[in-house]
């Protein structure tokens, strides 16, 4: 069965300061990782994706992300946060059928 | 705005009650998902459609059942409401039916249970 890890439920962070959100996700196969975020009564919005090559993604808005095999892992990173990217973040992988999300990350950011 | 339309914006009904909920997929898009996402237990998978056709089955309840019609629109239909039912509904499309294509969120239907 696919899942999806987010370790931290919650992070807040200055802006201009560096930005890591970490996944873990299981998987039997090659997995499509994706980045998804939730601005307030928004729906989600695609940030990145991950099929196969070059492990480090770019996506929209500054952020990348880096594929880790040996990991399991999935995080996204942006060098320095802005305010508007206060918003909630998902982690999704994506397996024969279906998108399984983990929990989310909420994302602070303080002047 | 990613294209994709969902009506109503909000729903309050009472437990017992049935509800409609209805989806407009971006233009071309041939598949269409459907998301419940609540409090307890995150953002969960429903149901697909590609063209018309059921293509794949989450967690959804036997009181739960949707469909896609031929223009391609589809609707989420609620049954024997329950407390527990109160959630918002996010409907997505996705040109393709593969999980590796993107899917595009529409902007959710916020279900309240009385």
């Amino acid at each position: 069965a696919q899942s999806v890890t987010q370790p931290d439920i919650h992070i807040t962070v200055s802006e201009g300061a560096s930005l890591e959100l970490r996944c873990n996700y299981s998987y039997g196969a090659t997995p499509y990782l994706f980045w998804y975020v939730q601005s307030p009564g928004q729906g989600l919005q695609l940030l990145l994706k991950y099929f196969s090559g070059d492990t480090l993604v770019q996506g929209i808005k500054g952020f990348e992300a880096e594929f880790k095999r040996s990991q399991s892992s999935f995080n996204l990173r942006k060098p320095s946060v802005h305010w508007s990217d206060a918003a909630e973040y998902f982690c999704a992988v994506g397996g024969d059928y279906k998108l399984s999300f983990g929990a989310g990350t909420t994302v602070t950011v303080r002047a | 705005d990613s294209g994709v339309t969902q009506t109503p914006k909000h729903l309050i009904t009472a437990t017992g009650q049935r509800v409609t909920l209805r989806c407009s997929p971006r233009s071309g898009d041939l598949s269409v998902y459907w998301y419940q996402q609540s409090l307890d237990q995150g953002l969960q998978f429903l149901i697909q459609y590609y063209n018309g056709e059921e293509r794949a089955k989450g967690n959804i309840l036997e009181r739960f059942s949707a469909q896609q019609f031929p223009d391609l629109h589809s609707e989420l239909n609620l049954s024997s409401l329950e407390l527990g039912d109160s959630a918002l509904y996010f409907c997505a499309s996705s040109v393709g039916r593969e999980t590796y294509n993107e899917q595009f969120f529409g902007p959710g239907t916020r279900l309240t249970v009385l």
